[in-house]
């Protein structure tokens, strides 16, 4: 079965600390992954993408990791702000499954001033 | 429009009553998505669309549930005979073209929060 996991499912760091969210799936056939950020009560907000031929993307202080033969990316943000607090989910784009995103169950993130 | 549009943002009914939702997609996105977030079950896939048609409809959960997309733009979600399993949040989202094609950005709606009592 195609899956996507997130753990920890809820993390909390002081401001300025760096971010390190991570995700993992099953199986390495993928067309791409992305990474969202969503607020509470709100949709979600695409962070990166990161094709199945790319290593990583960047966007500020943002930087998204895949090592597709582990089944892993990596969600990296620099100098974390409390702006920064909300949920990160990860979603894949599986060769097998069409068109459709399969999402984990996210990381709840706490920034702390 | 600027954003993905999706009505109503909120809505309680009754157990047994039909509900329509709404999602107006961003100008010129040809591929449409609808997505359920419940309590305890993340997001699930339900539909696309890649104009009008549906080629993948196995996320919907039961036969009380179907979708269309009118023009290649306003998609509705019906739920018939709504249970209380029923209640989450309905996201709709779109991008230019299918994920496979070229991968590129989907945008998501603010979706519309459903609860059944």
């Amino acid at each position: 079965k195609q899956e996507v996991t997130q753990i920890p499912a809820a993390l909390s760091v002081p401001e300025g600390e760096n971010l390190v969210l991570n995700c993992s799936f099953t199986d390495s056939a993928i067309y791409n992954l992305q990474w969202f950020r969503q607020d509470p009560g709100k949709g979600l907000t695409s962070l990166l993408l990161i094709q199945s031929s790319q290593r990583e993307q960047t966007s500020g202080r943002l930087n998204a990791s895949l090592d597709k033969s582990s089944g892993r990316s990596t969600l990296y943000i620099a100098a974390s702000q409390p702006g920064d607090s909300a949920t990160y989910l990860c979603a894949v784009t599986w060769e097998a499954a069409g068109n459709k995103l399969t999402f984990g169950g996210g990381t709840r993130v706490l920034v702390k001033p | 429009g600027a954003g993905v549009s999706q009505s109503p943002s909120n809505k309680v009914t009754e157990k047994g009553k039909d509900v329509e939702l709404r999602c107006d997609p961003i100008s010129g996105h040809t591929a449409l998505y609808w997505y359920r977030q419940s309590l305890g079950q993340g997001l699930e896939f339900l539909i696309y669309f890649q104009g009008n048609s549906a080629p993948d409809k196995s996320g919907l959960p039961s036969d009380r549930f179907s979708a269309e997309r009118t023009g290649g733009s306003v998609s509705t979600l019906t739920i018939q005979r709504t249970q209380q399993e029923d209640s989450a949040v309905y996201l709709c989202a779109s991008s230019l073209r299918l994920q496979r094609l070229d991968g590129n950005t989907i945008y998501f709606g603010e979706g519309s929060w459903l609860t059944v009592v």
